[in-house]
Parts: C-alpha cells; sequence; structure tokens
C-alpha cells in the first residue's frame, strides 16, 4: 500500500533563517506530488507541484521553493523565512483509482511557526 | 484565482439537525472530491463523484455532483458531534490538485 511521510511535524524558526521540509512516498512509483499551505481553519493553498524528478512547477510566487532529487522525495525550501511564511504545510501524492477517478493521499502535515 | 467555492464558511448546529454544504466552480471538472480534515491533520477523501448528477450516499452523508460538473454538494443528515470538522472539496484540473476554501463544521452536543 502506499504512505507518505512528512516531517518534522511541528517546527519553530526565527526570521531570516533556511526552511527544508521533506516529504517521501513509499508503495508507488513516478507520482504527482504537491505541497500545500493551509491558515488557520481554511482551504488549502497550492504552492507546487511536481509530475516528476527535476520538475517544479510553481503556483504562487513566495518566499519559498521546492525541489525534488528524486522520484518519491518532495522538498519544500526556503533560504530567508518571513514571518508570513506560517502556517500548516502539507504534502501529498496524486493518486489515480483503476477508473480514473483523481484523489489525493496527504502527509501529517507540519506546523511552521516563524518567531 | 480560487477556482472552487464552497459554502458556508462556518457552520454551527445542533446535533440532530440537517445541513447542507455547496462547493461551486465556473469551471468544469473531470471529478470532484469531498475531504474531511481533523486538526492538525492531513485531509482524508471521503467520495469522489464522476458522472454529471451523479448522487452518492456514505452512511448519513449524501453527496452530488450538479448536471454540468461545476458544482457539488454535501448534505449531512441528522448531524453528530463526531461530524465536526473541516470539509473541503477539491477538483483536479489536468495536473493538479486544487481545494475549496472550506467549511468549518462544528456540531454541538
Amino acid at each position: 500500500s502506499q504512505t507518505i511521510h512528512q516531517w518534522p511535524a511541528t517546527l519553530v524558526q526565527p526570521v531570516g533563517s533556511p526552511l527544508s521540509l521533506e516529504c517521501t512516498v513509499e508503495g508507488t512509483s513516478n507520482p504527482n506530488l504537491y505541497w500545500y499551505r493551509q491558515a488557520a481553519g481554511r482551504g488549502l493553498q497550492l504552492l507546487f507541484y511536481s509530475v516528476g524528478i527535476g520538475q517544479i512547477s510553481s503556483e504562487v510566487p513566495q518566499n519559498l521553493s521546492a525541489s525534488r532529487p528524486q522520484d518519491r522525495q518532495f522538498i519544500l525550501s526556503s533560504k530567508k523565512l518571513l514571518l508570513s511564511d506560517s502556517g500548516f504545510y502539507l504534502c501529498a501524492w496524486r493518486g489515480d483509482s483503476r477508473n480514473g477517478y483523481t484523489f489525493g493521499y496527504f502527509g501529517s502535515g507540519t506546523r511552521l511557526t516563524v518567531v | 484565482t480560487q477556482l472552487l467555492e464552497q459554502s458556508p464558511q462556518f457552520l454551527s448546529i445542533q446535533e440532530g439537525e440537517n445541513l447542507t454544504v455547496y462547493c461551486n466552480s465556473s469551471s468544469v471538472f473531470s471529478s470532484l472530491q469531498w475531504y474531511r480534515q481533523e486538526p492538525g491533520e492531513g485531509p482524508v477523501l471521503l467520495v469522489t463523484v464522476v458522472t454529471g448528477g451523479e448522487v452518492k450516499k456514505l452512511k448519513r452523508l449524501t453527496f452530488q455532483f450538479g448536471d454540468a460538473r461545476k458544482d457539488s454538494s454535501l448534505h449531512i443528515t441528522a448531524a453528530q458531534p463526531g461530524d465536526t470538522g473541516l470539509y473541503l472539496c477539491a477538483g483536479a484540473p489536468y495536473n493538479n490538485l486544487f481545494f475549496g476554501t472550506g467549511t468549518r463544521l462544528t456540531v454541538i452536543p
């Protein structure tokens, strides 16, 4: 079965410090991977998605970047964090059922607080 | 650009009441999904609707896909405190997976 791992679960970082959040997927190959950010109690804002190694699409210009160094690894980074980068970050893998349905499997999320 | 708008944004009801949450878009989707999310966790898929006009039932939850495949609704019958959570609709145009603005449901015992 497919599983998705995301870490760390919580992170407190000072303004101006770098960031690296990692997401790995098991049990599938060549997955579409996504990074989302969620404000408290609201919907998910799509930040980046990747359809393959080295292929990154950015949905919203901001202080973040993403990389996909391996097929099942997706990394979210920042060189210098801003206060506005605080939020709940979620990694997701897009699955396709035998009938062609598309759905998302999510990691457990990272709560980032920039202080 | 927000592709999916949900309403209401917040909903607080008494246990046993019925409710409906709406998900609307100006875009046509090949399918729409509904998720529920608990605090501090990732969303969990509830259902996928594919055919225009399709109705799917999951116990007390009824999901409907609009005839034009631009909108969907979630109806909960006799809500229970365990239904409390954030409900999200999502669509997947091309390689993306976009989520709605979310509906925060609170069911009061």
